[in-house]
Formats: C-alpha cells, sequence, structure tokens
C-alpha cells in the first residue's frame, strides 16, 4: 500500500531532551516536507527537500533540523524541544519538487514538550 | 512571498443544501492552487487543485472549486452536502517561481459542520 508512515505517533518529552520523528514513504517520491499544525493558524511549513541531500527552509524552521541522505526517508530532528513546539506535526511527499503534484500525508505525530 | 486567507473559522450547514468554502490568495507569479480535507484524527487529503486551463475544476467526492483570477479567489464548492463532509478543509497555494518551488502556503483552515 501507497503510504507515508511517521514515528512515533505521540510522544511526551521534557525541554531540552533530543528527539527525532522518523519519516518514510514507499512511493519513490522526489519531494517531502514537514509541517506542524496549530489550532488557528492552519499547517506551516518547516522544512522540505526536493530531492536526496536537496533540504531548503520552511516557514518555520527555527528549532529544528532535517536530513535526506535517502529517497525513502526525511527525519525530523528536534535537538533541544521547547515547550513552543508542542505541536501536531506531519510529514508529507509527492512525486516531484518542481511540478504540481498534490502531496501524500502522513498520519501526525502529536508532540507535547513539557 | 504568498499567502493565504480563509476568511471563515467555521461553515454550517443542513445536509443537502450547496456548501461553499471561501479562500482567497496572493502571490507574486502565478498561483498554483490546491484543497485539502482533514477528517477526524487522520492526516489531510487531496481534493483537487488549479494549475491552468478551465477554472472549474473538479476534485473527489462531489466537490468543485472556482478559480477566480481578478478576484484572487479559489472557492470551494459542493452542490448537495452530505453530514460525512464534516470535516476540516485547507486551502494552499504554491508560487511557481524558481526560489519558492518546494514552499506550500496553507490557509488557517475552514471547519465544516453538516447537520443532518
Amino acid at each position: 500500500e501507497a503510504q507515508v508512515t511517521q514515528n512515533p505517533r505521540y510522544l511526551i518529552t521534557v525541554t531540552g531532551k533530543k528527539l527525532t520523528v522518523t519519516c518514510s514513504q514507499n512511493m519513490n517520491h522526489e519531494y517531502m516536507s514537514w509541517y506542524r499544525q496549530d489550532p488557528g493558524l492552519g499547517l506551516r511549513q518547516i522544512y522540505y527537500s526536493m530531492n536526496v541531500e536537496v533540504t531548503d527552509k520552511g516557514d518555520v524552521p527555527e528549532g529544528y533540523k532535517v536530513s535526506r541522505k535517502e529517497k525513502r526517508n526525511f527525519p525530523l530532528i528536534l535537538e533541544s524541544p521547547s515547550p513552543n513546539q508542542t505541536s501536531l506535526y506531519f510529514c508529507a511527499s509527492s512525486l516531484g519538487g518542481y511540478d504540481y503534484n498534490e502531496q501524500f500525508f502522513g498520519p501526525g505525530t502529536r508532540l507535547t514538550v513539557l | 512571498a504568498q499567502s493565504v486567507a480563509q476568511p471563515e473559522d467555521q461553515v454550517n450547514v443542513a445536509e443537502g443544501n450547496p456548501l461553499t468554502v471561501k479562500c482567497t490568495y496572493s502571490v507574486s507569479g502565478n498561483p498554483y492552487l490546491f484543497w485539502y480535507v482533514q477528517y477526524p484524527n487522520r492526516g489531510l487529503q487531496f481534493l483537487l487543485k488549479y494549475i491552468t486551463g478551465d477554472n472549474l475544476v473538479k476534485g473527489s467526492y462531489g466537490f468543485e472549486a472556482e478559480f477566480n483570477k481578478s478576484q484572487t479567489s479559489f472557492h470551494l464548492k459542493k452542490p448537495s452536502a452530505l453530514v460525512s463532509d464534516s470535516a476540516l478543509y485547507f486551502c494552499a497555494v504554491r508560487e511557481g517561481t524558481t526560489d519558492s518551488w518546494g514552499k506550500l502556503q496553507f490557509g488557517a483552515g475552514t471547519q465544516v459542520v453538516v447537520t443532518p
């Protein structure tokens, strides 16, 4: 089944404890992206990747890191999480970056930072 | 820089009545517009997109959207709403310029409530 998977789905952590949220897609998509969803703000793009080893900042990259070492995976790293990073996170992928294909979204990761 | 506005936080409609969810956008170049839907405790699902061509775009689940360049709008419509259409709807825009190919801007979302 074609899908985007995220792990973990739920995470409660404490301020300053490094964490990684994994994202994987099995559709051979070139483009991948991370978003956070907050009430009243919609989805805001954190980072995106046009292809392997190519990443760029979205609208809210502060406090996050990403890497794209292989096509299928695009992990989101929070080196020192803070309470304002408590949010619902979505990973998405699409066929190509330089086209207008729709994005496929993962199920989301609900992160709480205490 | 691109931006998207969804002026209504919530739209209430009775089952069987027409449904409209509003979206306006701002881009420097040509807009590439999308609608996504989010059902409770689920990820987003693609509904439809406008790239070029016919201003009326048809999508999944009986939804359609009308692109209006002069009003910079891309309203989502359904002729007859179902209770199962109750969900959170997002409008999104990409700006087709070299330095923004990868960026996708979402609106704040509109909650649709369809009552029996």
